[in-house]
Order: structure tokens, then sequence, then C-alpha cells
């Protein structure tokens, strides 16, 4: 089962910031937070990832608490071409072998315009 | 930008039958992954592979399932005689180590009928 709880639904208008939250409580001290999106029924798309410092890329930043118990993608200046279904994911960064990445549900973003 | 490919984008297959499902992963990736996805459910993981063997895989995995990296850059996956229940999307990813981001292709929509 997916280590992390997301909302299921969200909307946004367009232009506006769109934070998605994501709880991972227990997260471990080697896993990374990362965040995919998936469109339609297309392959999940990379957005970002991080261990416990804030990053920010060219499609978004992301926040993690002091704590690394929850995160927040933020999408700046959404667009109706970010609706889609977004995954919020705990991954090891060390050990172990090449284990899957272990989706949840994701939030479905709707982007109103 | 390098990405992941897969081929075909559909694949129509009577049950009983043998599919093969092909992927390029990226060029200087060493760590090959298949998921699939089950209209309206969630992506699940199925195998990981590295170094011309399994990594690691899901009970999803089963004996009906094999992977194959027949040359220096198509990553296979086939499914010996297929069900009903194999109907899905199945999607490729890549990533150049275990614990680095994984990249994913835009999927084969597979219908077994």
């Amino acid at each position: 089962d997916a280590k992390t709880t997301q909302p299921p639904s969200m909307d946004c208008a367009e232009g506006r910031a769109a934070n998605l939250p994501c709880n991972h409580s227990t997260i471990s001290g080697n896993e990374y937070v990362y965040w995919y999106r998936q469109i339609h029924s297309q392959g999940p798309q990379y957005i970002i990832h991080g261990l416990k410092n804030n990053e920010t890329n060219e499609m978004a930043s992301l926040i993690i608490t002091e704590d690394r118990k929850s995160s927040t993608l933020i999408l700046p200046h959404a667009t109706l071409r970010d609706t889609a279904v977004y995954y919020c994911i705990v991954h090891a960064g060390s050990g172990g072998g090449a284990d899957g990445l272990t989706f949840g549900k994701g939030t479905h973003l709707i982007i109103q315009p | 930008e390098p990405e992941v490919t897969q081929t075909p984008s559909h694949q129509v297959t009577q049950m009983g039958q043998e599919v093969i499902l092909r992927c390029v992963p990226i060029s200087n990736h060493l760590y090959f992954y298949w998921y699939r996805q089950i209209l309206g459910q969630k992506v699940e993981f199925l195998v990981s592979f590295y170094n011309n063997e399994i990594s690691e895989k899901s009970e999803i995995f089963d004996d009906q399932f094999s992977v194959e990296r027949p040359d220096g850059s198509n990553f296979t996956l086939k499914i010996r005689s297929t069900k009903l229940e194999d109907s899905a999307m199945y999607f490729c990813a890549s990533s150049a180590d275990p614990h680095e981001t994984q990249y994913f292709g835009p999927g084969t929509r597979l219908l077994v009928l």
C-alpha cells in the first residue's frame, strides 16, 4: 500500500497557484518524496523530488516540512494543460534492490477556465 | 530530451495468445521496469530488471510473465497465455540507478478478447 495520503480531488482557477498537499507521516530517513502526474491514460510524467530541502524546477516547487511528514507541490501558474492526476510517492534513496514505485490513487487536479 | 519509447501503442489479442510488448529505455539507463494500470485503477509495479536479470518483482508477476533484454536497446515483456484480466495499460520505465528518478514511456494499451 502507498505510504502517502492525498485528497482525491482539487479544483484550481487557471492562472492561479495550485497547491497539492501530501501526508507521509511514516517516511523513513532514506526515502525521497517524488511527484509524478498522469494526464488521461498517458505514462506517468516525473515532476520533481526532494529529500528534506525545498526544491524548484521549471515545472513546480516542492515544499517539505521540517519533520518530513508532509509536503506540498506548487504549480505556480496553473494552465488547463495541468489538469491531471498527481501522485505523491515516497521512494528509498539507498539500500535494497531496484524497487518499483508504489502509486496511490493520487489527487485529480482540475484547472477551471 | 531522451525519452522512453514503447511499441505497439495498442494491441488487441485473443485470450490464450502470447503477446510481446516492447520498450526502448533511455540510452544510458541501466535499470528497467514494467508497470501496469487496469482501467480506472492504480498504477502497479510488475518487475525491475538489471544486468540481464530480474532485480525485484511483485506478486502480480507470475509464471505467465517474462522479461528480456534481447539486444542492446530493447526491453520486452512477454505474456505467455493472455487472460481477459490482463487487459490494461502497460508502462515501461527506466532509471540510471535504482534510487534515481524513473522515467516512463507512453504505454501500450493491451486488450484481450
